[in-house]
């Protein structure tokens, strides 16, 4: 069936460092979002990337959409303890909204 | 933007009693509502999708008899977990959707429920 795989499970960073979570879907996507949920919040949406190879940025975070669009990327530059949670890739296929396994950032001051 | 309501944030109730979660979209109608389960440190995990005035579409493994979802209005959603029992424990998430699947999802703040 459908999946959304996202690397790495976990990552460790120290505050400054880059970091970057990876989104693979097995089938095509409308379009992609990213979500963020603090530990023990709930999921905040971020952005939706719709057009095929779209790049956009917030500040520091950059959101890339595959050629294909059933890849994506999220880059953080110079992570700040604020950046600390997790982060989710999510998609439509169809009728269907997929999410991917995300990624757990940890920023070590 | 889109705020999502879900109540109680926090349950603890006995094992073999009846819980109901209630998701409300506070500030727009949703045409479609999800239901999910979070274990800690892992992705939310679909349970089953409504449609106000229909039956809820239920994933794969979800028992429909054990969780009820009621989807009576384009602003409610309610999920009751009956005959609970302490593997149900768990952080349950609802969120809400205007329009077609490609649409934003907002999301309600979560509700714990213990249950002991």
């Amino acid at each position: 069936g459908q999946q959304v795989m996202q690397i790495p499970q976990y990552q460790h960073v120290q505050e400054g460092e880059d970091f970057t979570t990876y989104c693979n879907s097995s089938t095509t996507l409308s379009n992609i979002q990213w979500y963020k949920q603090r530990p023990g919040g709930h999921p905040v949406f971020l952005i939706q990337l719709v057009k095929s190879g779209e790049v956009k940025k917030q500040k520091r975070l950059t959101f890339q959409f595959g050629e294909a669009k059933k890849n994506s990327s999220l880059h953080i530059t110079a992570t700040q303890t604020t950046d600390v949670g997790t982060y989710f890739c999510a998609g439509p296929s169809g009728n269907q909204f997929y999410f991917g396994t995300g990624t757990s950032l940890t920023v070590i001051p | 933007g889109a705020v999502v309501s879900q109540h109680p944030s926090r349950v603890i109730c006995k094992s073999g009693t009846s819980v109901k979660i209630e998701c409300r979209s506070l500030d727009f109608q949703a045409t479609t509502m999800f239901w999910y389960r979070q274990f800690p440190k892992q992705s939310l995990m679909l349970m089953a999708t409504s449609n106000e005035g229909s039956k809820a579409t239920y994933e794969q493994g979800v028992e429909k008899d054990k969780f009820l979802i009621n989807h009576a209005s384009l602003t409610l959603s309610t999920l009751t977990v009956t005959s609970a029992h302490p593997e149900d424990s768990s952080f349950y998430i609802c969120s809400a959707q205007v329009g077609s699947p490609g649409n934003t999802i907002y999301f309600g703040e979560g509700s714990w429920l213990t249950v002991v």
